[in-house]
């Protein structure tokens, strides 16, 4: 069963900081990653999509990396603003009988102050 | 270009109610999938329609059941509410023959007291 964990939960930064978010998933044979962003009782907003395929997306001053072998994936935020406040979910899609569902982490909820 | 639509945004109903939540798609989507999300928590997947027929479920009772329309909208229907399921209901849709990406609507959130 694929389980995705996001750490840390919350983070707290200056604004004009470089951040990275981690996501790592523990079945490696994924068809796809995505990240999501979601602003206090809205829903996602997908930032980023990376096929299996591929190592890195880049969005803007987003940039999301894979790692397969590692099972890990990470989100990289240039220059965070006051409007990147938000949290921010990964979600994994696994081939096979479970290929029309994506499983999430929980969040990890970013804090960027003025 | 709409995106998702999800209505009602809000509602409140008591245990033992049912509720019916829509979906409309975002355009050229044929897929529509249903997620709940539990406070602080990630969404858990419900179940996807395709082709008006439920392609998949999760960890779900019978209680939530769905149905998709000739135009690609789809209701989420639960029975006998809980007192746990008050939760965000969010709808997503994807285009089976494209790159597997899901778009989100704004969900319903459901207060069940």
């Amino acid at each position: 069963k694929q389980e995705v964990t996001q750490i840390p939960a919350a983070l707290s930064v200056p604004e004009g900081e470089n951040l990275v978010l981690n996501c790592s998933f523990t079945d490696s044979a994924i068809y796809n990653l995505q990240w999501f962003r979601q602003d206090p009782g809205k829903g996602l907003t997908s930032l980023l999509l990376i096929q299996s395929s591929q190592r890195e997306q880049t969005s803007g001053r987003l940039n999301a990396s894979l790692d397969k072998s590692s099972g890990r994936s990470t989100l990289y935020i240039a220059a965070s603003q006051p409007g990147d406040s938000a949290t921010y979910l990964c979600a994994v899609k696994t081939p096979g009988g479970s290929a029309r569902q994506l499983t999430f982490g929980s969040g990890t909820q970013l804090t960027v102050l003025p | 270009d709409a995106g998702v639509t999800q209505s009602p945004t809000h509602l409140i109903k008591t245990r033992g109610q049912q509720v019916t939540l829509r979906c409309s798609p975002k355009s050229g989507h044929d897929t529509v999938s249903w997620y709940q999300q539990a406070l602080g928590q990630g969404p858990q997947f419900i179940f996807q329609y395709y082709e008006e027929e439920e392609r998949q479920r999760g960890n779900f009772p019978d209680r939530f059941s769905g149905h998709q329309f000739p135009n690609y909208s789809s209701e989420l229907n639960v029975n006998a509410l809980l007192l746990g399921d008050s939760a965000l209901y969010l709808c997503a849709s994807s285009d089976t023959g494209a790159t597997g990406e899901l778009f989100f609507g704004e969900g319903s959130r459901l207060t069940v007291l």
